[in-house]
């Protein structure tokens, strides 16, 4: 069954706003996983939370971790039009099985 | 790209005929996964290979059989595809063992099935 449900489905910004991606889950994880798709290409991972952790930077991105609601969100600052992508959340139950949400589509428009 | 090659980039086969796409990893990884992504659905996991070890087959028919030779190689054996097996086939890679399973995906094969 599906873990991760990312929400909005699509979104479209004005380059240099931010972006707020939103990824909930139903059971325990061990580590929730953040990963860009290029329009018909290969996953490209961004960044890993682990349960015991709220909060986490990386460059431009931050992700926070809410374990008592079950959701993850990922804020992009200062976009550019190279983050036009598909962001998709995993969550990592363990038995190195990731489970992926449906992702959204992110718009950058110059 | 990343460290995670998979040939070929394209296919476009017959319902009858056979081909296998390839998946090789240069990490020094000892897990590798297929991956099936369709349009407007989840990314769906159908194989992991843990140290050469099928561990996951995850209710995939059996037109689909994986084989995996060594650490470093992956292979998704195709026959007698359906339509709707139409898709773009990602191959990852991981450290098997280690505590945070970051996967290293391929670029992926597109697959279109006539």
């Amino acid at each position: 069954s599906q873990q991760g449900e990312e929400d909005p489905q699509a979104l479209s910004i004005q380059e240099g706003e931010n972006a707020t991606m939103n990824c909930s889950y139903k059971t325990s994880i061990n580590n929730l996983q953040w990963y860009r798709q290029n329009s018909g290409r290969g996953l490209v991972h961004l960044i890993l939370i682990r349960s015991n952790e709220r909060e986490k930077h990386s460059g431009r991105l931050r992700v926070t971790l809410d374990t008592s609601k079950k959701s993850s969100s990922l804020l992009i600052t200062a976009s550019r039009a190279a983050d036009t992508a598909s962001y998709f959340c995993a969550t990592d139950k363990g038995a190195q099985k990731l489970v992926f949400g449906q992702g959204t589509r992110l718009t950058i428009n110059p | 790209e990343t460290g995670v090659t998979q040939t070929p980039r394209h296919l476009v086969m017959g319902m009858t005929n056979k081909k296998s796409l390839k998946c090789e990893q240069h990490l020094g990884h000892n897990a590798m996964y297929w991956y099936k992504q369709s349009a407007k659905k989840p990314l769906e996991l159908m194989f992991v290979y843990s140290l050469e070890e099928r561990v996951e087959n995850n209710s995939v028919p059996s037109r689909f059989s994986p084989e995996c030779p060594n650490s470093s190689h992956l292979f998704l054996h195709l026959h007698t595809l359906q339509p709707e097996d139409s898709a773009l086939y990602l191959c990852a890679s991981s450290q098997a063992g280690h505590s945070y399973n970051e996967q290293f995906f391929g670029p992926g094969t597109r697959l279109t099935v006539l």
